[in-house]
């Protein structure tokens, strides 16, 4: 199975701020990796795909980065209700696999 | 408007069965994969594997091959997880999620179905 390290775990930021998220993959997964957010209590909701896509309805302060093993995840400037965790997931081998999660606070 | 609905919370007692469902609405149904997803209490996200709606061709997650079947029934729209004998592990939340690009790209999601088993 293709491992997906995240990290960090956890990071506590202030409003405004620029956040970014990591994604490692153990072998090369190109372009292949979708983010998702997911809210307490909540179903995840997909933000980006195909590594640097923007899902539709999705704020433009979200965007991902990157191919190969190492992949980005970015909030341009951290709003109160992006607190949430946030996860990658690769598609470039069966079977999918997540990052264990990246859970995102407001100082 | 796509829609995933799924099937109410469920309290079972280790090695009894199960069956738990996913609606799909506002959509052609069969043009899509459906994917399985667990989370465990206050852990992150597992793919447990896919169906493709159109013709039942699954791929299993290893982790879970042979512990859970997954079926769907066209002519409702409705994708199934099911479980022959239940074990404490499986307590978590499952989420059923529309596969978008070939079935990789989880574009909606349902609500998700509370499974727990306790004796």
């Amino acid at each position: 199975d293709i491992q997906m390290t995240q990290s960090p775990s956890s990071l506590s930021a202030s409003g405004g701020d620029r956040v970014t998220i990591t994604c490692q993959a153990s072998q090369d997964i190109r372009d292949s990796l979708n983010w998702y957010q997911q809210k307490p209590g909540k179903a995840p909701k997909l933000l980006i795909y195909g590594a640097s896509n923007l899902q539709t309805g999705v704020p433009s302060r979200f965007s991902g980065s990157g191919s190969g093993t190492h992949l980005t995840f970015t909030i341009s400037s951290l709003q109160p209700e992006d607190i949430a965790t946030y996860y990658c997931q690769q598609y470039a081998y069966l079977p999918l696999t997540f990052g264990g999660g990246t859970k995102v606070e407001i100082k | 408007e796509v829609q995933l609905v799924q099937s109410g919370a469920e309290v079972k007692k280790p090695g009894e069965s199960l069956r738990i469902s996913c609606k799909g609405s506002g959509y052609s149904f069969t043009s899509y994969w459906i994917s399985w997803v667990r989370q465990m209490p206050g852990k992150g996200l597992q793919w447990m594997g896919r169906i493709d709606s159109s013709d039942s061709y699954t791929n299993y997650s290893p982790s879970f091959q042979g512990h859970v079947i997954m079926s769907v029934d066209k002519s409702i729209n409705t994708a199934y997880l099911e479980w022959s004998s239940l074990k404490a592990s499986d307590t978590a939340i499952y989420y059923c999620a529309r596969g978008n690009s070939y079935g990789f790209v989880f574009d909606y999601w349902g609500q998700g179905t509370r499974v727990t088993v306790s004796s």
